[in-house]
């Protein structure tokens, strides 16, 4: 168990709808990334947030965003769903943003989003 | 670039040791961790290694990086069948921020 919890644990969408995920991170770490993980493969990073500013995208559309509150629990919001959209969520919570030492990144188990 | 890869598939006998390998592009990588996930699971952090360094054992747990060849592997000693997961294998370019995770390695261990 890492303390990193997720919600929902499923979710099921129609194309163009648009859904937010929550994630809460481990007691005392200040950032919390966002990865999308498709069927087989490897996860992608999408964003992550320190001390509630966005600090660093990877390849992912606008429709995209997310938030972090002071508390520094998390959202994902994705607008305007697509079917490939259809994945595994995964938020990480780590402890010092920038360059913190190993920058060991403790990942919550995630909500399968599945788009029709 | 950023790419790591991996090999898609292990098979090993209960008790024998596994090894698993990985490849990456990016030098200015600091650490380079590796992670498990079970069915249905999150990822779960194993080991990291800094990039300085060509070792590090922790208990069943072996890591080589060849930083010149850019290859990193996983030695699970007396592999059981608790140890059948995806292993992933993953770079932080430019030493933090975000993980480039390869396509992950499935782990089968029979008996």
């Amino acid at each position: 168990e890492t303390g990193v919890t997720q919600s929902p644990t499923h979710l099921i969408k129609t194309r163009g709808q648009q859904v937010t995920l929550r994630c809460s991170s481990q007691s005392g770490h200040n950032t919390v990334s966002w990865y999308q993980q498709a069927l087989g493969q490897g996860p992608q990073f999408i964003f992550q947030y320190y001390r509630e500013e966005e600090n660093g995208r990877g390849n992912f559309p606008p429709r995209f965003s997310g938030l972090q509150f002071p508390n520094y629990s998390s959202e994902l919001n994705v607008n305007a769903l697509e079917l490939d959209d259809s994945a595994l969520y995964l938020c990480a919570s780590s402890g010092g943003g920038v360059a913190a030492g190993a920058n060991e990144q403790f990942f919550g188990p995630g909500t399968r989003l599945t788009v029709l | 670039g950023e790419d790591v890869e991996q090999s898609l598939f292990l098979s090993v006998r209960e008790g024998d040791s596994s090894v698993i390998n990985c490849t990456y592009t990016d030098s200015s990588s600091t650490y380079l961790y590796w992670y498990k996930q079970e069915p249905g699971a999150g990822l779960q952090l194993l080991t990291y290694i800094f990039s300085n360094m060509d070792m590090k054992q922790d208990q069943r747990l072996t890591v080589l990086l060849n930083k010149k060849d850019k290859h990193l592997s996983l030695r699970i000693a007396d592999t059981q069948t608790g140890d059948s997961a995806i292993y992933f294998c993953a770079e932080n370019p430019g030493g933090y921020n975000k993980l480039i995770f390869g396509a992950g390695t499935r782990l089968a261990v029979h008996p």
